[in-house]
């Protein structure tokens, strides 16, 4: 059992190019989470989704794009990078709304 | 939204000691959830308490959820140095949406 798999683990871009984190989850989660951590920062929500072909805004989405086709994946989309989004990004899923949830180990994204 | 306020920020101990960190929120909340974070490490998922006034305890770990349901302890006696990390505070923002507190860093000095 995986849990939720994140990839790449780390990986450093140019101002302006473009990428997609990946998150994968085998527990048949319906939520699932993007949260990017600045150093020395708390967790801040960019998008959720409640299934497959429902994803939602949320606290700092602006330069992001999500898609959730199946249950399993909810892949992160990075448009025109800037410094700013470097940061760690961390996938998580839970099965409800009100359960604990799983966390990926996390992408250290630096944007150059 | 919904904020909730953690503190202390930072917190030295010397190993054995207490730690307490506490999360207040202006509002009430339906639920709140504990994480621990390592140090370079993923958020991992400890408690979630939703009653009010409920305590509940893990090894050496005590939660608390006050009376009001407008604020949560975490309780850690006798500090080890595998307790260091940012235990964060968690509670919903909405019906979907978990909004983190903005942590307590626990420095263990041995």
């Amino acid at each position: 059992n995986a849990g939720v798999t994140q990839t790449p683990k780390f990986r450093i871009l140019k101002i302006g190019q473009s990428m997609t984190l990946q998150c994968t989850q085998d527990m048949n989660h319906n939520y699932m989470y993007w949260y990017r951590q600045d150093p020395g920062m708390g967790l801040k929500l960019i998008y959720y989704s409640v299934g497959a072909g429902i994803t939602d805004k949320g606290e700092v989405p602006n330069g992001y794009n999500v898609s959730r086709s199946t249950t399993e994946d909810f892949p992160l989309r990075l448009e025109l990078a800037a410094p700013s989004q470097t940061s760690v990004y961390f996938c998580a899923s839970s099965p409800t709304v009100n359960y604990g949830y799983t966390f990926g180990s996390g992408t250290r994204l630096t944007v150059v | 939204g919904q904020q909730v306020m953690q503190i202390p920020q930072y917190q030295h101990v010397q190993e054995g000691e207490d730690f307490t960190t506490y999360c207040n929120s202006s509002t009430t909340l339906s639920n709140i959830q504990w994480y621990k974070q390592r140090p370079g490490g993923h958020p991992v998922f400890l408690i979630q308490l939703v009653k009010s006034g409920e305590v509940k305890k893990q090894k050496r770990l005590t939660f608390q959820f006050g009376e009001a349901k407008k604020n949560s302890s975490l309780h850690i006696t006798a500090t080890q140095t595998t307790d260091v990390g940012t235990y964060f505070c968690v509670t919903t923002s909405g019906t979907y949406k978990y909004i983190f507190g903005t942590g307590t860093r626990l420095k263990v000095l041995a």
